[in-house]
């Protein structure tokens, strides 16, 4: 398996500009997760969801934040407009469902900068 | 709710010592443990994990973890660090009734000198 797969790895773009993360779960795996992770604030739970289906948006920051999955193999996460003080690297993971022990594999990760 | 605690940002051994790296939790029902390793530009991977029974978990590169319920600790552990160890460690904790949503530690940086 290929694990979990992020696009772009890297990305730079200007204030103001929108821009989507996108995300390959691992095949099979029933939860997505999103997290961002900053210097100053860690590692941040976004948004996760459940076959598709958002379940906990509760630490997505703010309406310019968004995140969608069409279906089981594919989800974005957009920020429109962009800031600054979105710079980040954001991580999505998966984890089969049935059990809430199992654990998150993780993607490599997006390194966002907004100028 | 849920939180978790690493109050080292970083833990300094020499090669061949033994590591800890410390966790303390907060949940309000029963705790699943975890403990993941980031190494430089690459996303978390997992190290192990409790659920229940035994206190003393193995895990993945020879490291250990005891659960310690009375001190609502979770404590990382290796009989003999590498210089290869060194990366930044995270403990994360999920309530048995809360879903899954995992609440991650700030993180404890690993050096290991030669």
């Amino acid at each position: 398996d290929a694990g979990v797969i992020q696009s772009p790895r890297h990305e730079v773009t200007e204030m103001g500009q929108e821009v989507t993360l996108r995300c390959k779960p691992i095949s099979g795996h029933d939860y997505l997760f999103w997290y961002r992770q900053t210097m100053m604030r860690g590692l941040e739970l976004l948004i996760y969801f459940n076959n598709n289906v958002p379940i906990d948006d509760s630490g997505m920051p703010e309406d310019r934040f968004s995140a969608k999955m069409p279906n089981a193999s594919f989800s974005t996460l957009k920020i429109q407009p962009s800031e600054p003080r979105d710079s980040a690297v954001y991580f999505c993971a998966s984890s089969p469902g049935l059990a809430g022990y199992n654990e998150q594999f993780f993607g490599p990760g997006t390194r966002l900068t907004v100028l | 709710a849920q939180s978790v605690a690493q109050p080292e940002d970083q833990v300094n051994v020499a090669e061949g010592n033994p590591l800890t790296v410390k966790c303390t939790y907060s949940v309000s029902g029963n705790p699943y443990l975890f403990w993941y390793v980031q190494y430089p530009n690459r996303g978390l991977q997992f190290l192990l994990k409790y659920i229940t029974g035994d206190n003393l978990v193995k895990g993945s590169y020879g490291f250990e973890a005891e659960f310690n319920k009375s001190q609502t600790s979770f404590h990382l552990k290796k009989p003999s660090a590498l210089v290869s160890d060194s990366a930044l460690y995270f403990c994360a904790v999920r309530d048995e009734g809360g879903g899954f949503k995992t609440i991650f530690g700030a993180g404890t940086r690993l050096f290991v000198k030669a």
